[in-house]
């Protein structure tokens, strides 16, 4: 049974930074297999595919809206996703989730999710 | 982007009852398209893949239809635990999610 279980959301300060974490279990065959992705959904707003990263790391793709505040990484032998996100502004307050990609040539959708982790950015 | 309308935003149906969900993309994307139910405290689940392609475990009820632009989520004889939220996704091009549809009682 595929797991994903995202942490590390909370209450930050503008401009303040936070990693996001992903710890995925369950997967049939090795974790390095598979795509993985960040999407996240701000209150009222549309759900948004923030970047993805295969299975091996080499491949990196961030949506245009991604500003290079955030970054997406993996650490394969403890089956863990991240999502770095700096500068955090009151527009990136939002329930993140992280999901397991399926599909081929850059056309992907999503076949597990975790539940998703809040980020709420305040003074 | 590729912008992504759901119709109607909330769908009231009785169970045992059909229900027709619609998604249309903005531009086409072949049958890119995938939808997805959200229930509260839950992670979505894939329902849908290729427009019309059930994922591993999506009972026979939930079916897909559709292509270019123009796509549908039907589902026969409504179960209680299919009342959620449901999400189109196009994967033409970047990632991009409709605004959901929920089916209420």
């Amino acid at each position: 049974q595929v797991h994903l279980v995202e942490s590390g959301g909370g209450l930050v300060e503008p401009g303040g930074s936070l990693r996001l974490s992903c710890a995925a279990s369950g997967f049939p065959l090795t974790f390095s297999d598979y795509y993985m992705t960040w999407i996240r959904q701000a209150p009222g707003k549309g759900r948004d595919c923030l970047a993805y990263i295969s299975g091996g790391g080499g491949h990196i793709k961030y949506a245009d809206s991604v500003t290079g505040r955030f970054t997406i990484s993996r650490d394969n032998p403890k089956n863990l996703v991240y999502l770095q996100i700096n500068s955090l502004r009151a527009e990136d307050t939002a329930l993140y989730f992280c999901a397991r990609l399926r599909g081929t040539g850059g056309r992907y959708y999503f076949d597990y999710w975790g539940q998703g982790t809040q980020v709420s950015v305040s003074s | 982007e590729i912008v992504m309308t759901q119709s109607p935003a909330t769908l009231s149906v009785s169970p045992g009852a059909r229900a027709t969900l619609s998604c249309r993309a903005s531009q086409s994307v072949s049958n890119n398209l995938a939808w997805y139910q959200e229930k509260p405290g839950q992670a979505p689940r894939l329902l849908i893949y290729d427009a019309s392609t059930r994922a591993t475990g999506i009972p026979s009820r939930f079916s897909g239809g559709g292509s270019g632009t123009d796509f549908t989520l039907t589902i026969s004889s409504l179960q209680s635990e299919d009342f959620a939220v449901y999400y189109c996704q196009q994967y033409n091009d970047w990632p991009t999610f409709g605004q959901g549809t929920k089916l209420d009682i």
